[in-house]
C-alpha cells in the first residue's frame, strides 16, 4: 500500500538558517497538507496546496514559511529563518479527489538551536 | 469557542476491554467530516476512520466504530477487545465546508495505556 514519505525524519538547525522539508505525496493525491505539532500539543494546521497554489494558510504561516511542489512529486516546506519556536513535528499529508481521506506522512522533527 | 474537544486527557483500561474515547465538535456548517488519529509513541499519525455530516450510518473499520450522534455534536471512537498496541495518543479532527479537502482542526488528544 503507498505511503507518504517525508525526509528527513529528524532535522537540527541553528536559529536563523534556512531549512526545508521534503515530503513526497502518494502519487493520486491531490490535495496537500502541512501542519505541525509542537511537542505535547495539538496538531495544528499550516497551509493547504492544490493544482499547483496554495488553498489555505493559517496564522501561523507567515512570509518565513512557503511551500512548493518543484516537480510533480515532491512537495516541500520552506522555513527561511528558523526561530527556537519552530521547533516541532512537522507533517505532510495528503487526500485523494473525491474522497475525504487524509494520510499523514511519519513527519520531520525539527529542532531549532 | 473548541471547534474540537477531547475531555479525557488520559485513560487506563484493562486488555480485552471495550474502550470508548470521547471527541465533541462545534459547528455551524451544515457538511463536515469527522476524524479519528492515532498517534504511537514512535510519532506517526495513522488515520483510524472518518464520519460524514450526512452519513446515515455509524462508521466501523475493524474494531475501530464511530459512534456518532449528531444532535449532541458528538463523535465517539470505539475500541472493540482492546490490546497492547492501542496505546497511543488518539486524536479527534474535523474538517468542515463542501469539497472534502478542507483543513483539519484537532483535539488536544487522550492517551490510552491498555494494562495486560
Amino acid at each position: 500500500e503507498p505511503e507518504v514519505t517525508q525526509t528527513p525524519s529528524h532535522q537540527v538547525t541553528q536559529m536563523g538558517q534556512e531549512v526545508i522539508l521534503r515530503c513526497v505525496p502518494i502519487s493520486n493525491h491531490l490535495y496537500f497538507y502541512w501542519y505541525r505539532q509542537i511537542l505535547g500539543q495539538k496538531v495544528e494546521f499550516l497551509v493547504s496546496f492544490y493544482n499547483n497554489e496554495i488553498s489555505e494558510k493559517s496564522e501561523i504561516f507567515d512570509d518565513q514559511f512557503s511551500v512548493e511542489r518543484p516537480d510533480g512529486s515532491n512537495f516541500t516546506l520552506k522555513i527561511r529563518s528558523t526561530k527556537l519556536e519552530d521547533s516541532a513535528m512537522y507533517f505532510c499529508a495528503g487526500g485523494p479527489a473525491g474522497k475525504d481521506e487524509q494520510y499523514f506522512g511519519p513527519g520531520t522533527r525539527l529542532t531549532v538551536t | 469557542a473548541q471547534k474540537i474537544t477531547q475531555t479525557q486527557p488520559g485513560m487506563f483500561v484493562q486488555e480485552k476491554e471495550a474502550v470508548t474515547l470521547d471527541c465533541t465538535y462545534d459547528t455551524s456548517d451544515p457538511s463536515y467530516g469527522l476524524f479519528w488519529y492515532k498517534q504511537p509513541s514512535s510519532g506517526e499519525m495513522i488515520f483510524l476512520i472518518y464520519q460524514g455530516s450526512y452519513d446515515q450510518q455509524n462508521a466501523t473499520e475493524g474494531r475501530y466504530s464511530l459512534n456518532f450522534q449528531k444532535a449532541r455534536k458528538s463523535a465517539n471512537l470505539v475500541i472493540s477487545a482492546s490490546q497492547l498496541g492501542d496505546s497511543a495518543m488518539y486524536f479527534c479532527a474535523m474538517r468542515e465546508g463542501w469539497f472534502g479537502n478542507e483543513k483539519l482542526t484537532f483535539g488536544t488528544g487522550t492517551r490510552l495505556t491498555i494494562i495486560p
